[in-house]
């Protein structure tokens, strides 16, 4: 299974700030996604981010609130622009590994933002 | 639309019992299903991947199931422990989408000592 990192683990940041979330993959792979868990939900898709090309964003994300990078096949980075309260959230990233057995989809563990 | 379900949304048993958390979802035409744990405060934990063309999978003391048919997957837990204590999530990959998961809203579980 792919292995995954993501800096910083946790931060608390203040409204009107911007935070970059960094992912590191073990191995290189084609797609990465990043994802946001508000308290107490489940995981909502932010957008998908191919190397190589733009990031696809879900509906009700955009763009200019969360940049995305993807400088290589191996790190990601999403950042989260001009901060609210209502940004607090586990952002985390995921990728597909094809291994067999082993296969399917594996998640860093994310990022845990509080705004204040 | 393509959702996800997971009922119940809590669940308590004792030490040892067998049981089995529900998931359901509205679109047959997945590439695949996938079962994840979730601790507090942590992330996600991948258990079993079952392909669309598959029926069931098993790692240890879980068990996982697919019927396309019914839109339904079940996780199976034998014999459970307190450290089975977690929120377990079901998410689908819906063909047509880019590759990503749709989440369920979880079930989460307390094995009781």
């Amino acid at each position: 299974s792919a292995v995954i990192s993501q800096k910083p683990s946790r931060d608390i940041c203040q409204r009107g700030t911007s935070l970059t979330i960094q992912c590191q993959v073990d191995s290189q792979v084609t797609m990465m996604f990043w994802y946001r868990q508000q308290p107490g939900q489940s995981l909502t898709l932010i957008a998908t981010a191919n190397q190589g090309s733009e990031a696809t964003y879900e509906s009700g994300f955009v763009i200019d609130k969360f940049p995305i990078s993807r400088p290589n096949l191996t790190f990601s980075t999403l950042t989260v622009s001009n901060m609210s309260p209502e940004d607090s959230s586990i952002y985390l990233c995921s990728v597909e590994s094809y291994r067999g057995q082993r296969s399917g989809q594996y998640f860093g563990p994310g990022t845990r933002l509080t705004v204040t | 639309k393509q959702e996800v379900t997971q009922i119940p949304a809590a669940l308590s048993v004792p030490e040892g019992e067998n049981l089995v958390l529900n998931c359901s979802f509205t679109d047959s035409a997945i590439y695949n299903l996938q079962w994840f744990r979730q601790d507090p405060g942590k992330g996600l934990t991948s258990l079993l991947l079952i392909q669309s063309s598959q029926r069931e999978q098993t790692s240890g003391r879980l068990n996982a199931s697919l019927d396309k048919s019914s839109g339904r997957s079940t996780l199976y837990i034998a014999a459970s422990q307190p450290g089975d204590s977690a929120t377990y999530l079901c998410a689908a990959c819906f063909r047509g989408s880019a590759r990503q998961l749709t989440f369920g809203s979880g079930t989460q579980l307390t094995v009781l000592p």
